[in-house]
């Protein structure tokens, strides 16, 4: 599977956008790129996910390069319920052997009141 | 719904000893998966399941042994505790294996071996 990169941390004021970068140089035509994200001491929960054209949903927007070799994860308007680890994740539309979900170093997310 | 429900939340054993970490989900997922978080890590894959009586190793199955004997659950045994093993486990679902979906995480269970 194809890796990405992100920052292992990011600071943001609460009430202001968020962008939240990653790399994934490497990906293949069929991979989704998928975003999950890890609240202090719960499992982790599914943001947003797409595989080429951007994506809304009512927690966030995913932006994907043209190229999809990086994508943004975009907070609208950062809560302290949102200071969470991030994570990047892709994942090939072809495996049909197992479902990973490969998790990384994700960012760590900071919000300041 | 009750999404995936996760016990015991915690649990301590001593080396050597057995237990098993109950997963359930209400979803009719057809796909149920476990993961283990160490300290500061990601998330590593342990096994994972397509439908009832199909299983397969992940990428750290050593130690583990799982079972699908239903749709709802999928409980992961621990044969002989070791120290290795404390982490806080998750157990997942989605309706199926495809990539264009998203996973459901329980609350995790945490686990300590002396």
């Amino acid at each position: 599977d194809a890796k990405t990169t992100q920052p292992n941390s990011m600071e943001s004021n609460e009430e202001e956008p968020v962008h939240l970068p990653c790399n994934h140089s490497t990906i293949s035509g069929t991979d989704y790129i998928h975003w999950y994200r890890q609240l202090p001491s719960q499992g982790p929960e599914y943001v947003i996910h797409g595989l080429t054209s951007n994506v809304n949903n009512r927690m966030a927007s995913l932006a994907i390069a043209e190229d999809r070799k990086s994508s943004t994860l975009i907070l609208h308007r950062a809560t302290l319920r949102d200071a969470a680890v991030y994570y990047c994740i892709l994942r090939d539309g072809r495996n049909n052997a197992g479902n990973m979900l490969t998790f990384g170093g994700g960012t760590r997310l900071m919000v300041k009141p | 719904n009750a999404g995936v429900t996760q016990t015991p939340k915690f649990q301590v054993l001593k080396t050597g000893q057995s237990m098993t970490l109950q997963c359930a989900q209400d979803m009719n997922h057809e796909y149920m998966s476990w993961y283990r978080q160490d300290p500061g890590m990601g998330l590593r894959l342990i096994h994972y399941s397509v439908g009832a009586g199909i299983t397969d190793q992940g990428e750290v199955p050593n130690g583990y042994n799982v079972s699908r004997s239903t749709t709802e659950d999928f409980p992961l045994r621990l044969l002989s505790a070791a120290p290795s093993q404390t982490s806080v486990y998750f157990c997942a679902s989605s309706l199926n294996w495809g990539a264009n979906n998203e996973q459901f995480f329980g609350p995790g269970t945490r686990l300590t071996v002396l």
